[in-house]
């Protein structure tokens, strides 16, 4: 079955480490995106890449980073500079002006 | 500039009773419309959509009418179950050149026995 899988689904960070979570989609589309949710909130935008070898800053990219070298993947590392990195994380992608397909989501936890 | 204005929840209903979510929206040109739902610990899924003005969506007994005259795309459900106990969010998309996704913040659904 076409998806989208994040990895982990759950991951604890101590203070001042990068931690990468992991995006794969095999829907062929041509568009991921990043998402961060916080408890009780919609979501914010963080990075998105319409196409390969090129991403955009979303609403929220301060402390993020992200590649795209391949069409199936788009991986996004929380750094350091994130000052508050708790949160969920959600990728998704979509095909053209279609709705958005969503993973299942990763929990990062700072301890 | 964009965005989506949902009603604040949470919203608790007993089994078998009317559903409503309200969704206004503002926005320059002709967007794209959708309910997305949530359940705990998981991605959003598409409930339903609606790509231009009276168009109604509907999945699983859900249903919602795109209103461009009052901007708004509200989700019903005539007999809700527990398990539709879940978040909802209400999005528009498709204006300008980037596909970018406006989303509500959320309105949480408890349905009791």
């Amino acid at each position: 079955d076409g998806g989208i899988t994040q990895s982990p689904k759950y991951l604890f960070r101590k203070e001042g480490q990068n931690v990468t979570l992991s995006c794969e989609q095999n829907l062929n589309h041509d568009a991921m995106y990043w998402y961060r949710q916080d408890p009780g909130q919609g979501l914010r935008l963080i990075y998105y890449s319409q196409i390969v070898n090129d991403f955009q800053k979303g609403d929220i990219a301060e402390g993020y980073s992200v590649s795209r070298e391949k069409k199936e993947s788009f991986p996004l590392t929380v750094t350091s500079a994130q000052k508050n990195p708790t949160a969920f994380y959600l990728c998704a992608s979509n095909l053209g002006a279609g709705e958005l397909f969503f993973g299942e989501g990763s929990r990062l936890t700072v301890l | 500039g964009n965005s989506v204005t949902q009603m604040e929840g949470p919203v608790t209903l007993s089994e078998e009773a009317f559903l409503t979510i309200n969704c206004t929206y503002t926005a320059t040109g002709y967007p794209s419309l959708f309910w997305y739902v949530q359940y705990p610990g998981e991605g959003l899924q598409l409930l339903l959509k609606a790509t231009k003005a009276d168009d109604k969506g509907s999945n699983k007994g859900f249903e919602a009418t795109y209103r461009k005259e009052t901007t708004s795309f509200h989700l019903e459900k005539g007999s809700v179950q527990v398990s539709d106990s879940a978040v909802y969010f209400c999005a528009l998309s498709g204006l300008g050149n980037f596909n970018k996704f406006y989303f509500g913040s959320g309105t949480k659904l408890n349905v009791k026995p």
